[in-house]
């Protein structure tokens, strides 16, 4: 069974469209995320949520959204696609630090989708 | 200024030339720091979690240790299926995203038979 699953797998579209990604886990954690990994292999954190808080990247253009319909559901819904959005985009999820957590937990990543913006 | 930074970007060996990866961090408190393997194409695959210095974690041909400021991914006598962009990441003890991982740019291992 696949734990972080989402699609679709590739997504190309032009300038000013609309789109969404989803995102799905199996595995039972609280927290999501997605992530962009540019050309340059970079991943850098988009936003997190569980089902109390969400945290957004302040580099994120408001033009991105994510929607949860429930906690197993992250989808990531992009408005007026610009070329610079182009790269391939990560849903994760983990358990939920708790407030008084000493510890971490680790993240699990889906397959990516290769989003291009022609 | 980066707060994770992985050395070298690009690493050739020939099997069975063990190395290290390095991952040094600056962040005001760890909560953790990750490894995680990435093939071309696929997700990150994670690895190994360390939570202090002195921690050390072992995987089959691979041992993660960690510092103050500085973690290694020691590649015992690699053989070609060891071939990935190994990443590491930092979980922040403190501010309003601790649970988000900052992540390094990586280093491409290529191991050669």
């Amino acid at each position: 069974d696949t734990a972080v699953s989402q699609t679709p797998k590739y997504l190309v579209t032009q300038m000013g469209n609309d789109k969404s990604i989803k995102c799905e886990q199996n595995l039972g954690h609280d927290t999501m995320y997605w992530y962009k990994q540019d050309s340059k292999k970079f991943l850098k954190i988009m936003f997190s949520y569980n089902n109390k808080e969400l945290i957004i990247n302040e580099t994120v253009p408001n033009r991105f959204s994510p929607k949860s319909p429930d906690k197993a559901h992250l989808n990531l819904h992009i408005n007026s696609l610009e070329l610079g959005d182009s790269a391939v985009y990560f849903c994760a999820s983990s358990h939920v630090l708790g407030a008084t957590s000493q510890s971490s937990y680790e993240q699990y990543f889906g397959p990516g989708t290769r989003l291009t913006v022609t | 200024e980066d707060q994770v930074t992985q050395s070298p970007e690009a690493l050739r060996l020939q099997e069975g030339e063990s190395s290290s990866l390095n991952c040094s961090y600056t962040v005001s408190g760890l909560r953790g720091l990750f490894w995680y393997r990435q093939d071309p194409g696929k997700g990150p695959e994670f690895l190994f979690t360390l939570y202090s210095a002195g921690e050390e974690k072992e995987k089959e041909r691979l041992k993660a240790t960690l510092t103050k400021k500085e973690s290694f991914l020691h590649i015992t006598a690699p053989k070609p299926e060891d071939s990935a962009t190994y990443l590491c990441a930092v979980q922040e003890r403190y501010g309003g995203s601790q649970g988000n991982l900052i992540f390094g740019k990586g280093t491409k291992l290529s191991v050669k038979p």
